[in-house]
């Protein structure tokens, strides 16, 4: 596509149950990026995938966190056992190559809402 | 943890006049970027201004940088209604590896007709 998907759009979901969030990146792309944005705390970084690299985990919030990139396209965020205060809205961003000063494409985002 | 402010947090003019957002941040960069984002979704890349750049233009924006200052500033002359949006800036900092951005907590514009 010509641009960064992601799915589901919205989600909603019990406390205590797992969630996955899915990142579609534009073809190319070799850095993503997960992001969150809450009320309380703004937009936040999570963590960031180049190419074959190990991932920068620098920013996610507790071991219920984690996000996988299969063969450097597709990445997935899952969140275990969710809290009321995992409800923010997640955006994933990719970036052409690992070079600095390039934009980032965000997507249009999942909003989770955590009963 | 959010490094940059924006002042003012909401912003409120008539079409036609001029808007400006200010942005502090507190590292060392390598560039500072501006984003928009509408309805509280996807982020749209406004402007990129790298460290050694003091200001920089693009149809009605301008930014400026001010590094001995920690500051920019986002200038949209001749607002529209379509201007309404909430601009973030982001920076990317000077020894950061792979480029994360670390926002400012956004201005919210809204340009009434």
């Amino acid at each position: 596509g010509a641009g960064v998907s992601q799915s589901p759009s919205n989600k909603v979901t019990e406390k205590g149950k797992d969630v996955e969030l899915r990142c579609d990146p534009i073809s190319g792309h070799t850095a993503l990026y997960w992001y969150r944005q809450s009320l309380g705390q703004g937009l936040e970084f999570l963590i960031y995938f180049q190419g074959n690299s190990a991932p920068d985990k620098s920013g996610l919030p507790s071991d219920r966190f984690s996000a996988e990139r299969t063969g450097g396209s597709v990445s997935t965020l899952t969140i275990q056992r969710t809290q009321q205060e995992d409800s923010a809205v997640y955006l994933c961003a990719t970036r052409k190559g690992g070079g600095r000063a390039n934009e980032q494409f965000f997507g249009p985002g999942t909003r989770l809402t955590v009963l | 943890s959010q490094q940059g402010e924006e002042d003012p947090q909401a912003l409120s003019i008539q079409e036609g006049e001029n808007a400006t957002m200010n942005c502090s941040y507190k590292t060392s960069i390598n560039n500072l970027q501006w984003y928009r984002q509408n309805s509280g979704r996807g982020l749209v890349h406004l402007i990129l201004i790298r460290s050694n750049e003091r200001e920089k233009h693009s149809g009605r924006l301008r930014v400026t940088l001010d590094t001995s200052k920690k500051s920019s500033s986002l200038l949209i002359t001749a607002s529209r209604a379509a201007d309404t949006a909430s601009y973030f800036c982001a920076t990317e900092g000077l020894y950061n590896q792979g480029g994360k951005l670390i926002f400012g907590q956004g201005t919210e514009l809204s340009v009434k007709p």
